[in-house]
């Protein structure tokens, strides 16, 4: 068990349609990132948060937009859904970015329809 | 953007056998890290090597660095039926900076089969 929770574990929705993910990060740690992975892409990062800023962007789309609240858990809003937003989405976290181990959650299946 | 990128994309062996996956990445770093993933499942953190050093080993994980031909290796000894799943390398996207998220290559898919 890495410590970091991800609700829902799946989710399927129309296209056109908004949906949160959400993300709890292990106990102490202050980063957190949410990747997307899909067969064709491979997991791509899209955003990193310290600390309730933001502190690093990836490849994440403007209909996509993420936060992190004071008591460190994170949400990504993902929004205008298309068929090809359809991927696992995994929350990951960590004390210090990129010289530390990432933590991740087991992920929500997003599967747009 | 991709750092890293392993090669090969998949590999077949039997329980018993030794597997080798190897790593590449463009920018220097200062350290890099390896990751398993199984199926659907989330990654999971393997080992971390500095880029100071030149062998890391874990268990049956066998880790190197040559950042002069700015690669790494993960040897699996004596691998399992247990030790099918997709490996990945992962390496600071800023490279040499701190606080900098990690980027992953798509990964080697190793199969051992019993």
């Amino acid at each position: 068990d890495s410590g970091v929770t991800q609700t829902p574990k799946h989710l399927i929705t129309a296209t056109g349609q908004r949906v949160t993910l959400r993300c709890s990060p292990r106990s102490g740690d202050l980063s957190v990132y949410w990747y997307q992975q899909s067969l064709d892409q491979g997991l791509q990062f899209l955003i990193q948060y310290y600390n309730g800023e933001e502190r690093a962007k990836g490849n994440i789309l403007e209909r996509f937009s993420a936060q992190q609240f004071p008591d460190l858990h994170s949400e990504l809003n993902l929004s205008s859904l298309e068929l090809g937003d359809s991927a696992l989405y995994f929350c990951a976290s960590s004390v210090v970015s990129g010289n530390s181990p990432l933590h991740f959650g087991n992920g929500t299946r997003l599967t747009v329809t | 953007s991709q750092q890293g990128e392993e090669d090969p994309q998949a590999l077949s062996i039997q329980e018993g056998e030794n597997a080798t996956m190897n790593c590449s990445y463009k920018t220097s770093i200062n350290n890099l890290q390896w990751y398993r993933q199984n199926s659907g499942r989330g990654l999971v953190h393997l080992i971390l090597i500095r880029s100071n050093e030149r062998e890391k080993h874990s268990g049956r994980l066998r880790v190197t660095l040559d950042t002069s031909k700015k690669s790494s290796s993960l040897l699996i000894t004596a691998s399992r039926a247990a030790d099918t799943a997709s490996y990945f390398c992962a390496t600071p996207r800023a490279g040499l900076g701190g606080n900098t998220p990690l980027v992953f290559g798509k990964g080697t898919r190793l199969s051992v089969i019993a």
